[in-house]
C-alpha cells in the first residue's frame, strides 16, 4: 500500500512565526503536492514537485515556498505566518507510472493565531 | 474557469435509497478522471479512475460512469457508512501529472 504521511495531524502557530510542514512518502513517486482545504473552496494547490529540487507553482503560492532536497520527501514553508493561512494543508504524491491517481497523506490542521 | 464542477452541493439519502452524484467538466484532452472519497478531518482516499467515453468502474455500492461531457457516481442501497464527502478530479495532457478538483459532494445517508 502506498504511504504518505505528515509531520503533524494538528499544529498552532503565532503570527509571524516560520512554519515547516514535511512529507514523506515511501513508494518511490516522482511527483509530490501540497494542497490547502477550506470549507467551501474545495481543495486549491500550492505547490508541486515532479522531481528532486523540480518545482512549479499552483493557484496560490504567494506566502509559501517548498523544498524537495529527496525524492521522498516534500517540506511546505510558511515563511511568516499569517491568520488566513488557518487551514487543512494535504500532500499528496503520484506516480507516472501507471494511473497517475494521486495518494494523499492525512492531513495537517494548522491554526495560525 | 472552473473545469470540473460537481453537483448538488451536498445530499442527504436515507439508508437504502440510490442515488447519483454528477461530475461534469470542461477540459480538452482529457487524460483520466479520478473519484476519492474522504471522511472528515482526514485525507481524501481514491476510489476509482475513468480514461474513456463509456468506461465504468464498480465498488461494492459504488459503480462510476464517463461520458465525453460528465461522470456520475452511482450509489446503490447507501448505508450509513457512505456517507462522506466525494470528490472529483480530471487530469489533462501536459500538465505533469497535475489534477483539477472539483468541490465535491457531500453525502449524508440516515438510517
Amino acid at each position: 500500500d502506498v504511504k504518505v504521511t505528515q509531520s503533524s495531524r494538528y499544529l498552532v502557530k503565532r503570527t509571524g512565526e516560520k512554519v515547516f510542514l514535511e512529507c514523506v512518502q515511501d513508494m518511490d513517486h516522482e511527483n509530490m503536492f501540497w494542497y490547502r482545504q477550506d470549507p467551501g473552496l474545495g481543495l486549491r494547490l500550492i505547490y508541486f514537485s515532479y522531481d528532486v529540487k523540480m518545482k512549479e507553482k499552483g493557484d496560490i503560492p504567494e506566502g509559501y515556498s517548498v523544498s524537495r532536497e529527496k525524492k521522498e520527501r516534500f517540506s511546505l514553508i510558511l515563511e511568516s505566518a499569517s491568520t488566513n493561512q488557518t487551514s487543512m494543508y494535504l500532500c499528496a504524491s503520484q506516480s507516472l507510472a501507471g494511473g497517475h491517481e494521486q495518494y494523499f497523506g492525512p492531513g495537517t490542521r494548522l491554526t495560525v493565531t | 474557469e472552473d473545469q470540473v464542477t460537481q453537483s448538488p452541493e451536498a445530499l442527504r439519502l436515507q439508508e437504502g435509497e440510490s442515488s447519483s452524484l454528477n461530475c461534469s467538466y470542461t477540459v480538452s484532452g482529457l487524460r483520466g478522471l479520478f473519484w476519492y472519497r474522504q471522511d472528515p478531518g482526514k485525507g481524501p482516499e481514491f476510489l476509482f479512475t475513468l480514461y474513456s467515453a463509456g468506461e465504468e468502474k464498480e465498488k461494492e455500492r459504488l459503480k462510476a460512469t464517463l461520458t465525453k461531457k460528465e461522470s456520475f457516481l452511482h450509489i446503490t442501497a447507501p448505508k450509513p457508512e457512505d456517507s462522506a464527502t466525494y470528490l472529483c478530479a480530471v487530469r489533462r495532457g501536459s500538465t505533469l501529472g497535475r489534477l483539477y478538483f472539483g468541490r465535491g459532494t457531500q453525502l449524508t445517508v440516515w438510517p
